[in-house]
């Protein structure tokens, strides 16, 4: 089973639209952290938020906003008033230590969004 | 510079070629981490190097051999690679704080390197 599941491929919206892009997680660890990241045509991964297992408050930050619910294992994105600079692909990440002592960050899949104009 | 660069930003060699992949951290982290990202497929986590000791090898394949002369510079010699190893290879650096991986490391990311294998 995967760590991270992000179960939207793709997503294609027109701008000024809402979207939410959705993450689910699997871990048995009471301490973790989640992250998502956004990757642009150009290639690199900008970090856009991280959140801690304790904290289940929902953040805002602009446009964007995230939910986090451990009930549901879940930690959404929603881009509100969508722009053509959203586009890019959008990745769910798990950070637990696995085992004890060993660090690991999971990805998952990815979500492509196509913001059009 | 800031943050996390990465050079060639392109590559195409041939399978008998021997190329090396440049990322430069200018964060101050004391962590680097190469990763693989190959078309829909997850992150694959290849090294990590803390302190210029190299911390995981996520069994990759001895083609790729990874240099780590400082806490700022990171190499990937590249030697006889295949086709499938074509992919965007990512850097990334964090800081440890505690001098190992923590899971409130944050990494950032260079733009990578895009490399095809002929």
């Amino acid at each position: 089973a995967q760590k991270v599941t992000q179960a939207q491929t793709e997503i294609s919206v027109v701008e000024k639209e809402d979207v939410t892009l959705d993450c689910v997680y699997e871990t048995r660890d009471t301490t973790y952290y989640l992250f998502w990241y956004k990757q642009p045509p150009s290639g690199e991964l900008v970090f856009l938020i991280r959140r801690n297992s304790f904290d289940e408050q929902n953040e805002i930050s602009g446009r964007y906003s995230w939910n986090f619910q451990k009930s549901t294992s879940s930690f959404n994105f929603t881009i509100t008033a969508s722009q053509v600079v959203d586009s890019a692909v959008y990745f769910c990440a798990l950070s637990e230590a696995s085992g004890g002592s060993n660090y690991k960050l999971t990805f998952g899949k990815g979500t492509l969004l196509t913001v059009n104009p | 510079e800031t943050g996390v660069t990465q050079t060639p930003r392109h590559l195409v060699m041939g399978m008998t070629n021997k190329k090396s992949l440049k990322c430069e951290q200018h964060l101050g982290h004391n962590a680097m981490y190469w990763y693989k990202q190959s078309a829909k497929k997850p992150l694959e986590l290849m090294f990590v190097y803390n302190f210029k000791e190299q911390t995981e090898n996520n069994s990759v394949p001895s083609r790729f051999s990874p240099e780590c002369p400082n806490s700022s510079h990171l190499f990937l010699h590249l030697h006889t690679l295949q086709p499938e190893d074509s992919a965007l290879y990512l850097c990334a650096s964090s800081q440890q704080h505690s001098g190992r991986a923590s899971i409130t490391d944050t990494q950032y990311f260079g733009p990578g390197t895009r490399l095809t294998v002929l």
